[in-house]
């Protein structure tokens, strides 16, 4: 089952924060976060593998929460080289490991 | 090579012709996934494949689609009788390990006229 991600569509101004979420209907295993920019492969962020684990890199950071299904991306004080595509992939709990499906994507829009 | 490599990067062909996709994983990666990305759109999943089988191949669109691994390493993606809406970006990508990032490769970009 295919995670829903919301907003579909953020524009901001360079520095300013945002917050992209992801929810699943069924009990999930990992939640994997990746950017896409234009023309150009999907590129690893990170992957949440326990409830209520935050992970962190630079100003990117993630939350999951296993109980709600959801996680949660957060970009703080945003540079212009956050803009892209942002795809949440999920694996579920329990026979269906390893089948990592992703969201419709979050287009990010970063001006200066 | 270092990344997962697919081919061919491009492929023009006519509505009703065949087409083979071809992905190369990174070495020694025992998971390969197949995904599809139209215009616009996010990645649908197509299979994936631990070692040389298939656990899933529930996201493969109809039986035209179909897809191999052999020796654990390279698979192809085969579309039969090719209709236009299987335009798209086909993206492959690998992974090391069941708890491991995907590492994508380039896509190999398909127009069916």
């Amino acid at each position: 089952q295919q995670p829903v991600q919301s907003p579909q569509a953020v524009i901001l101004r360079e520095g300013e924060d945002a917050v992209i979420n992801c929810s699943s209907s069924k009990a999930l295993y990992s939640v994997h976060w990746y950017r896409q920019k234009h023309g150009e492969a999907p590129v690893f962020l990170m992957i949440l593998l326990k409830g209520g684990e935050q992970k962190g890199h630079d100003k990117i950071s993630a939350s999951f929460n296993e109980k709600k299904q959801q996680s949660s991306l957060y970009l703080t004080a945003s540079q212009l080289s956050y803009s892209g595509t942002y795809f949440c992939g999920t694996e579920g709990s329990g026979g269906s490991n390893y089948k990592l499906t992703f969201g419709k994507g979050t287009l990010l829009t970063v001006n200066p | 090579g270092a990344g997962v490599s697919q081919s061919p990067s491009n492929k023009v062909t006519e509505k009703g012709k065949d087409v083979e996709l071809r992905c190369d994983p990174i070495s020694g990666h025992t998971a390969l996934y197949w995904y599809r990305q139209s215009l616009g759109q996010g990645l649908e999943f197509l299979i994936y494949f631990q070692g040389n089988s298939a656990p899933d191949k529930s996201g493969l669109p109809s039986d035209r689609f179909s897809a191999e691994r052999t020796g654990g390493s390279v698979s192809t993606l085969t579309i039969q009788r090719t209709q236009q809406e299987d335009s798209a970006v086909y993206l492959c990508a690998s992974r090391g390990s069941n708890t491991g990032e995907l590492f994508f490769g380039e896509g190999s970009r398909l127009t069916v006229l």
